[in-house]
């Protein structure tokens, strides 16, 4: 069965860091591209970042380009997103998704609260 | 940025009543190899979305045959042939295409 597993989510002060980690299963996670996918509470999705397969090139939204750095275990099937300099505006639940192109599998997804 | 705007943001819908929802964009989706990556998204409350279509019309395995998708250019339609009460929630339409990829707003299905 397909299921991405995800963990790291909860409370951080403005200007903090965090590290979001996806453990991948049921499927070849060295062949396939990931992402991350966001959703503030109440408000739809927005697209975070994503990573290639193989060469591991990386794509990023304005909003988290310079702060927030995703990568690849592939020995480990783990995806990972390493947020730094939070803000209030990056609270929201934070999705790890199968693919770039059609996003067929989603985590369940981690709140990332950013608070004083 | 490609833009995605659904029409519309809420669709009250009757029960065994056929339903649509438009996503239009800014920019044409056909990538160097002819595709169109165009997908379709449904969301339960407090679920994480699930895939219903992707590249305009492809329908997943797990998704109902009633959902249908449709379009080509900037125009692309998804079509409920009779809504059922697990229809409900909010659907999105999103590009995988151009970078930044970019979604819909979303528009809630709810029972009239």
């Amino acid at each position: 069965d397909v299921q991405l597993l995800q963990s790291g989510g909860g409370l951080v002060q403005p200007g903090g860091s965090l590290r979001l980690s996806c453990k991948a299963s049921g499927f070849t996670f060295s062949v396939h591209a990931m992402s991350w996918v966001r959703q503030a509470p109440g408000k739809g999705l927005e697209w975070v970042a994503s990573i290639y397969d193989g060469n591991n090139d990386t794509y990023y939204s304005d909003s988290v380009r310079g702060r927030f750095a995703i990568s690849r275990d592939d020995s480990q099937n783990t995806l990972s997103l390493q947020m730094k300099d939070l803000r209030a505006h990056d609270t929201a639940h934070y999705f790890c998704v199968q693919g770039y192109y059609h996003l067929p599998v989603w985590g369940q997804g981690v709140l990332v609260t950013v608070s004083p | 940025e490609v833009v995605l705007s659904q029409t519309p943001l809420f669709l009250p819908v009757v029960l065994g009543q056929p339903a649509s929802i438009s996503c239009r964009s800014t920019q044409g989706l056909v990538d160097v190899s002819g595709n169109i990556h165009l997908n379709w998204f449904h969301q339960r409350p407090g679920q994480s979305p699930r895939r219903l279509l992707s590249k305009v019309s492809e329908r997943d395995s797990g998704a109902p045959d009633r959902f249908s998708g449709s379009g080509s250019g900037t125009e692309f339609t998804l079509t409920i042939s009779r809504v059922e009460a697990d229809d409900v929630g909010v659907y999105y339409c999103m590009q995988g295409t151009h970078w930044p990829r970019t979604f819909g707003q979303g528009t809630r299905v709810e029972i009239k």
